[in-house]
């Protein structure tokens, strides 16, 4: 079954640290580009970071630069997700997702296209609270 | 940044129409994803227009311009839910979604 499993949330003090971790199954998770988002109680769905299948690349949101980590090890198909110096508004439940992959018949290779991503976990919930 | 209304409401077998804006939406794909309560988000329609494989055919999307619609035909009760935009910025390596819209059919 093609899926991705989210765990490592709970409760942690204000400045404290938590290591997410997603881990993926049914699919050749090295060939993806790969996504967390996150989702505070109530609200919308706000992109935190993505990085390369080779992570060579990283990006991060301006709201959590600085103070969280993607990494990825593809030997264990796992992406993870290091966040430090945690606020109150850091509470949200944490999705992993993954890129979209496309074949090309034509040059016999694959390709990213646009960028979004097509799979979501069922989230791991991140409280920050004293 | 990529703008929603914050809902729309529609009567079953009626279409609903949710906007999508963004300065950026000219330059960059965007894609939809249906969010139930208390569920997952899940992609409707990938690159604009693309529908993934097991989303119904009375989901479809569309641009022009700054701005991108989701269409639902023939609305079902079923399809309540929050609704998300999400794209790239210029550059294609930070992306946004819009506020959401919440869908009611009734």
């Amino acid at each position: 079954e093609v899926q991705l499993v989210e765990s490592g949330g709970g409760l942690v003090q204000p400045g404290g640290s938590l290591r997410l971790s997603c881990a993926a199954s049914g699919f050749t998770f090295p060939r993806h580009w790969m996504t967390w988002v996150r989702q505070a109680p109530g609200k919308g769905l706000e992109w935190v970071a993505n990085i390369k299948e080779d992570e060579s690349e990283k990006y991060y949101a301006d709201s959590v630069r600085g103070r969280f980590t993607i990494s990825r090890d593809n030997a264990k198909n796992s992406l993870y997700l290091q966040m430090s110096s945690l606020r109150a508004e850091d509470t949200a439940v944490y999705y992993c997702a993954r890129g979209t992959l496309f074949w090309d018949s034509r040059s016999g290779k694959w390709y990213r296209g646009g960028g979004g991503v097509d799979l979501w976990g069922q989230g791991t919930l991140v409280s920050v609270s004293s | 940044e990529l703008t929603q209304p914050p809902s729309v409401s529609v009567s079953p077998g009626q279409t609903a129409r949710i906007p999508c804006s963004g300065d950026v939406l000219p330059k960059r794909y965007v894609y939809w994803y249906q969010q139930k309560s208390g569920q997952a988000p899940v992609l409707v329609i990938y690159e604009d227009s693309k529908q993934p494989s097991g989303i119904p055919e009375r989901f479809s999307g569309s641009t022009s311009g700054t701005v991108a619609t989701l269409t639902i035909s023939r609305a079902q009760v079923e399809d309540e839910a929050d609704y998300y935009c999400y794209s790239a910025d210029s550059n294609g390596n930070h992306w946004v979604f819009g506020g959401g819209t919440k869908l009611t059919v009734l």
